[in-house]
Order: C-alpha cells, then structure tokens, then sequence
C-alpha cells in the first residue's frame, strides 16, 4: 500500500530537549515536504526536499532541521524545542514538485505539545 | 508575500443543496490549483486539482479556475453530511511551491 508514515503520532515533551519525528515514503518519490498546522494559519511549510542530499528551507524553517540521506526517509529534528512549536506537523510526498501535476500525499500527522 | 485567501467560514450548506466555496491568490505566475479536503484532526486528502481556465468536473465535485480574476472555486453538489470538513485551497506558485490557503470550514445540516 502507497503510504507516508510518520512517528511519533503523539508526543509530549518539555522545553529543550532534542527530538525527531521520522518520516518515511514507499513510493520512490523525489519530493518531500514538512508543514506545520496551526489554528486560523493553514499549512505552512517547514523544509522541502527535491531529492537525496538536496533541501530547502520554506516558511518557517526556524528551529528546525531536516536531513535527506536516503530517497524515502525525511527526518524532522528539533535540536531545542520550544513551547512556540506546540503544533500538528505532517510529512508530504510527490512524485516531483507540486507543479508538476504531481499529486502530494500526506502522512497522517504528529501532534506535539512541548512544556 | 504570495498570499491565498479563503473565507474562514463556518459555511453551513441543507443537505442536498449546492455548496459553493471560493479562494483567490496572488500571484499571477501561479499554474496549479488543488483544492484538498481535512477532517478535523486528520490529514488533508486531495479531491480537485485544476490547472486551465474554465470548468473540471469529478463526480458531485466541480473546479472552476479564472486565472484573469485569480480565482479559484469548488462546487459540491448534492452535498452530504459526510461533505462536512475543512476545504484547503493550494496554488502551484510561479517558484514550484505550493501555497496554502487558511481553510473553509463547511457544514452541512441534515
């Protein structure tokens, strides 16, 4: 089955303490994106990857990293994480980028609450 | 600052009728448009792309695009309780980033 997975689906921590939430594609798709959903704010994006080794900052890449060593894994780390990153994260894939006519598909998505 | 706007709504639409929901962005270079659907806390689940002028139909769903007004809209005919969800409107920037509308909530009563 065609699916992004991401882990954890749920985390709660506290001020500081360095996290990853992984994502993963079985799809062979060269796009990778993070967003981050607030209430009355959308989906705004993170980092994006167009493939291995290759990434770019989006709107709101502050405090965040990202790494793209393999086609199908899109790491997300907090090095410190911050009570102002309190949100709904999800990890998207396409097969290339969105204009492209390429469909982008959604992994279901990590609430964090950080303390 | 490339920008698409929504209504944030609560748009509340009978059962049966035709809901009509509406997006305009800024960028004039745009050249895809995507309308996705979310669930409350679920992920967006594409329903509509649309990238000429003019009407595409799918089913009980209908894109318009009007690229001269910089306008994109969704109609749902015979809408269903199960219809009820966040409407996401994207636009396919003239960078090859997709920009996100903040949402139309819909509701439809039974």
């Amino acid at each position: 089955e065609a699916q992004v997975t991401q882990n954890p689906r749920y985390l709660i921590t506290v001020t500081g303490k360095k996290l990853t939430v992984t994502c993963s594609q079985n799809m062979n798709h060269e796009y990778m994106s993070w967003y981050r959903q607030d209430p009355g704010l959308g989906l705004r994006q993170i980092y994006y990857s167009m493939n291995v080794e290759v990434t770019d900052k989006g709107d709101v890449p502050e405090g965040y990293k990202v790494s793209r060593k393999e086609k199908r894994n899109f790491p997300l780390i907090l090095e410190s994480p911050s009570p102002n990153q309190t949100s709904l994260y999800f990890c998207a894939s396409s097969l290339r980028s969105v204009t492209a006519k390429n469909i982008q598909y959604f992994g279901a998505g990590t609430r964090l609450s950080v303390l | 600052q490339k920008e698409v706007e929504q209504n944030s709504g609560p748009l509340s639409v009978p059962e049966g009728a035709i809901a009509s929901l509406n997006c305009t962005y800024s960028d004039r270079g745009s050249q895809s448009f995507f309308w996705y659907r979310q669930y409350s806390g679920k992920s967006p689940e594409l329903i509509m792309s649309i990238y000429s002028n003019g009407d595409k139909e799918d089913g009980r769903f209908t894109a318009q695009l009007n690229k001269a007004s910089q306008y994109v809209s969704l109609l749902i005919r015979d809408s269903q309780p199960s219809d009820s969800a966040t409407y996401l409107c994207a636009v396919g920037d003239s960078n090859y980033q997709l920009i996100w509308g903040a949402g139309t909530k819909l509701i439809i009563k039974p």
